[in-house]
């Protein structure tokens, strides 16, 4: 089975600009996570999907958004950036839903994003 | 924010030796997961413990949990060299909705150096 895609791999961004990162889930993953990964914060949640609604937010300002669509795939996007959202962003997938708590997530190995 | 909270920071030891991580942790858990993340990449799951069991075996690894502390422990025996990585404990929250959703709250990882 092919692991959790990310694209792109790397981005270097204006502050100001908005940026679409994208997951593609391990097949049969209908739950999709997105994490923020800094040296100074370390793994913050950002939110949580499953079959297209978005079940869990973390403490992040409206500026960060996501979907998903019907295929599982999810994106997220970050308008107005500021030069503090540069970070490693991170989708992971799992079997989550009823019971799902013991569910493992598998990450993608990460869009590093860079705003200058 | 961070409920876990990992110790030592960093730990560097040599070929063959064994490697404890402690992770601390501080509101109710449904259960504690370890993770670990080769340079730049994504996290790769390494073993879930639930709150109601207090030791777990995969391979070289055995981690113990004490719910009463607060604490778990992640050993590594036998170290390889391509066991350098960081390692992050997670917890998953108590109570537990139900509904499937879940965020894990991460701690800041120890950085282990395994010296051939």
């Amino acid at each position: 089975k092919a692991g959790v895609t990310q694209t792109p791999r790397y981005l270097i961004k204006t502050r100001g600009q908005q940026v679409t990162l994208s997951c593609s889930p391990i097949s049969g993953h209908r739950s999709v996570s997105w994490y923020q990964q800094t040296p100074g914060q370390g793994l913050q949640f950002l939110f949580e999907y499953f079959s297209e609604t978005q079940r869990n937010k973390g403490n992040f300002p409206g500026r960060f958004s996501g979907r998903q669509f019907s295929n599982s795939r999810s994106e997220m996007n970050v308008s107005t950036l500021e030069l503090g959202d540069s970070a490693l962003y991170l989708c992971a997938s799992s079997l989550a839903g009823e019971g799902g708590i013991y569910s493992p997530l598998h990450f993608g190995n990460g869009t590093r994003l860079t705003v200058t | 924010s961070q409920q876990g909270e990992e110790d030592p920071q960093a730990l560097s030891i040599q070929e063959g030796e064994n490697a404890t991580m402690n992770c601390s942790y501080k509101t109710s858990i449904n259960n504690l997961q370890w993770y670990r993340q080769n340079s730049g990449r994504g996290l790769v799951h390494l073993i879930l413990i639930r709150s109601n069991e207090r030791e777990k075996h995969s391979g070289r690894l055995r981690v113990t949990l004490d719910t009463s502390k607060k604490s778990s422990s992640l050993l590594i025996t036998a170290s390889r060299a391509a066991d350098t990585a960081s390692y992050f404990c997670a917890t998953a929250p108590n109570p537990y909705s139900g509904a499937g959703s879940y965020q894990l709250t991460f701690g800041k990882g120890t950085k282990l150096s395994v010296i051939p």
